[in-house]
């Protein structure tokens, strides 16, 4: 099976640093994915990584350690758009499906 | 442009009906997939296809079925619709090749009265 884990909710100011860190457990590792999702809307891809390392997309930046079964998502420069849920989601190399984990809560003040 | 559609985007309907929940996309992507959500509560995958006559259940049981006799098409079908189906339902589409990247629907609100 697999086991996602990321946290519930986490607070930040404006203009700031926040970092979402993501553990997983899984067989047939194939890549991580990050996913924004406002409130009553769709998630959106944010990044993909299969490789270690850090991955970087404007203000947000992904990084992957397989040995570790870790990644992070990094916002800089906080704005009070970023408030949403920050989805961490598996994917395996034997079922080419994702498994979301049930996404970090992040709320941005001023 | 590149898009996908679901229809209705808000349905609010009595116990017992027949429902289908609509998913077309112009991604122009053989993978298709339905998700469950509930306000506040993770993604569950409740069936996937991918291509024409491929269909399968995803991990949570859901008592919906679907289709794919196009490619463009995937739709959702609740037989009789129950207070339990109230939720959201996400279609996305995802890229044949070595990534699994999926791309998601606005979404259909399910309330069932």
């Amino acid at each position: 099976g697999q086991n996602i884990d990321q946290p519930t909710e986490m607070t930040a100011t404006e203009g700031a640093i926040v970092q979402i860190n993501c553990t997983y457990q899984t067989s047939g590792f194939n890549g991580l994915f990050w996913y924004q999702q406002h409130a009553g809307e769709a998630p959106t891809f944010l990044s993909y990584n299969v490789l270690d390392g850090l991955e970087e997309k404007g203000r947000f930046s992904s990084f992957l350690s397989r040995s570790k079964g870790y990644s992070y998502l990094l916002l800089k420069e906080l704005q009070m758009k970023d408030s949403a849920s920050y989805l961490c989601a598996v994917s395996r190399s034997s079922a080419r499906q994702l498994t979301f984990g049930s996404g970090t809560q992040l709320t941005v003040l001023p | 442009e590149a898009d996908i559609y679901q229809t209705p985007r808000y349905l609010v309907i009595g116990t017992g009906k027949k429902i289908t929940l609509e998913c077309s996309q112009t991604m122009g992507h053989d993978k298709m997939y339905w998700y469950q959500q509930d306000p506040g509560m993770e993604l569950h995958l409740i069936h996937y296809s991918y291509g024409v006559n491929s269909t399968e259940k995803g991990d949570l049981s859901s008592e919906s079925t679907v289709s794919r006799i196009r490619t463009e098409h995937f739709p959702l079908t609740l037989e009789s619709a129950r207070p339990s189906h109230t939720s959201q339902y996400l279609c996305a589409t995802g890229t044949s090749g070595n990534t699994d990247t999926q791309y998601f629907g606005p979404g259909t609100r399910l309330t069932v009265l």
